[in-house]
């Protein structure tokens, strides 16, 4: 019942430097999701993939990429770290397979915490 | 520009009493409407949801109201109680968008005992 697991849950980085978060989820589920969550400005979407071979950019992806690396796996990439991007990132799942069949709620993980100095 | 206004921003309630939480929307093309419950430390958890089709969908203490003509919707949480205590965050979704969902910028409510 692991449901979507993110790692790390907590990473300290230098303005500059590159990261990867990792997420994998075991409900098979077709759509993924990266969020961003600041105080006061909710869930930004990031990037999402509706499904295994496809991304597309969300409300705010500059500084970020992404990697749908199979079914199970949604990888999110910063390339050049900057203080603007410390913030909560959460990746979530849902059965959705993009335009015409939608309207799946949105599975969770618990979220890693990311402060950039 | 937020797709999703929720309000209040913040919430305190005595046990008991019931609590509510307000969103509106512009787009008429949404038609999924959930809520979710988050508490520190941990993800967004689906609480409940609703369609347009119906007014009204309540779930023990939790219900959603539906005014379909105002583009709003609400949480009420009857008989709050201190474990109800969690940021909650309304969200909308439109099944030709990839099924993203726009989310409302949260609300933290503290039900005091």
């Amino acid at each position: 019942n692991a449901g979507v697991t993110q790692t790390p849950k907590f990473q300290v980085l230098k303005t500059g430097q590159s990261m990867t978060l990792q997420c994998a989820q075991d409900m098979n589920h077709n759509s993924m999701y990266w969020y961003r969550q600041d105080p006061g400005m909710g869930l930004r979407l990031i990037y999402y993939s509706a499904s295994e071979g496809t991304t597309d950019k969300g409300e705010v992806p500059n500084g970020y990429n992404v990697s749908r690396l199979n079914k199970r796996e949604f990888s999110l990439r910063l390339e050049s770290a900057a203080p603007s991007q410390t913030s909560v990132y959460f990746c979530a799942s849902s059965e959705g397979r993009g335009q015409g069949v939608g309207n799946q709620p949105q599975h969770f993980g618990d979220g890693t915490r990311l402060s950039i100095l | 520009q937020q797709q999703v206004k929720q309000s209040p921003q913040s919430l305190i309630v005595q046990k008991g009493g019931i609590s509510i939480i307000n969103c509106a929307y512009e787009n008429t093309a949404f038609d999924y409407f959930p809520w979710y419950q988050q508490f520190p430390g941990k993800g967004p958890a689906l609480l409940i949801a609703i369609r347009p089709d119906v007014s009204e969908k309540k779930e023990g203490r939790f219900t959603i109201s539906f005014n379909k003509s105002a583009k709003q919707f609400s949480l009420h949480i009857m008989d709050s109680q201190p474990g109800d205590s969690a940021t909650y965050f309304c969200a909308a979704s439109w099944v030709n968008t990839g099924n993203q969902f726009y989310f409302g910028t949260g609300t933290s409510l503290t039900v005091i005992p």
